[in-house]
């Protein structure tokens, strides 16, 4: 079973796109999170949501936009998709807050063409 | 200055050495503190999480947090090709979580 999944795993596209990246946990967590990891290889939170609600909103162009429909699920959608979007997307989740252990997604290799 | 830093390496040792990885972090506040791995394409997965002042061990790994310094460190004991990747530092702050830029590791069989 998996725990943490993401569709698509590959996902090329052309710039000025709209596309969307689903995450689903069965984990039965509270919390769930997108990260954006660049070629660098950092890693960088973009969102955070606890039990559906926003807790989390770093510094991203307002092109990304999260979407919560239930705790087991939360998705990303991407507006006018430019070159400087290319990067792996991951999503995660963990139990609670702080303290947790946040066990992360496979990753959405995102090419903007 | 960055939340959290990492040397970003290559680390190299030979196999069975002790494989030391540091890192260091910005804010006094910080609370939690997690060591991941991530191996090339895959996503990355926790090691250790340790909370308190000094040593944490499991199995071959331990972890050294001392929060005067503002350092977290992660000794792999008997390294074994199979640990090599790139290991992340991970620090939270309130709510915020910042993680370290990794630093590569390769064990040499």
């Amino acid at each position: 079973d998996t725990a943490v999944s993401q569709t698509p795993k590959y996902l090329v596209t052309q710039m000025g796109n709209d596309k969307s990246i689903k995450c689903e946990q069965n984990l039965g967590h509270d919390t769930m999170y997108w990260y954006k990891q660049d070629s660098k290889k950092f890693l960088k939170i973009m969102f955070s949501y606890n039990n559906k609600e926003l807790i989390i909103n770093e510094t991203v162009p307002n092109r990304f936009s999260p979407k919560s429909p239930d705790k087991a699920h939360l998705n990303l959608h991407i507006n006018s998709l430019e070159l400087g979007d290319s990067a792996v997307y991951f999503c995660a989740s963990s139990q609670g807050w702080e303290q947790e252990t946040q066990y992360f997604g496979p990753g959405t290799r995102l090419l903007v063409l | 200055q960055k939340e959290v830093e990492q040397n970003s390496g290559p680390l190299s040792v030979p196999e069975g050495a002790i494989a030391s990885l540091n890192c260091t972090y910005s804010d006094r506040g910080s609370q939690s503190f997690f060591w991941y791995r991530q191996y090339s394409g895959k996503s990355p997965e926790l090691i250790m999480s340790i909370y308190s002042n000094g040593d944490k061990e499991d199995g071959r790994f331990t972890a050294q947090l001392n929060k005067a310094s503002q350092y977290v460190s992660l000794l792999i004991r008997d390294s074994q090709p199979s640990d090599s990747a790139t290991y992340l530092c991970a620090v939270t702050t309130g709510n915020q979580f910042y993680f370290g830029t990794g630093t590569s590791l390769t064990v040499i069989p």
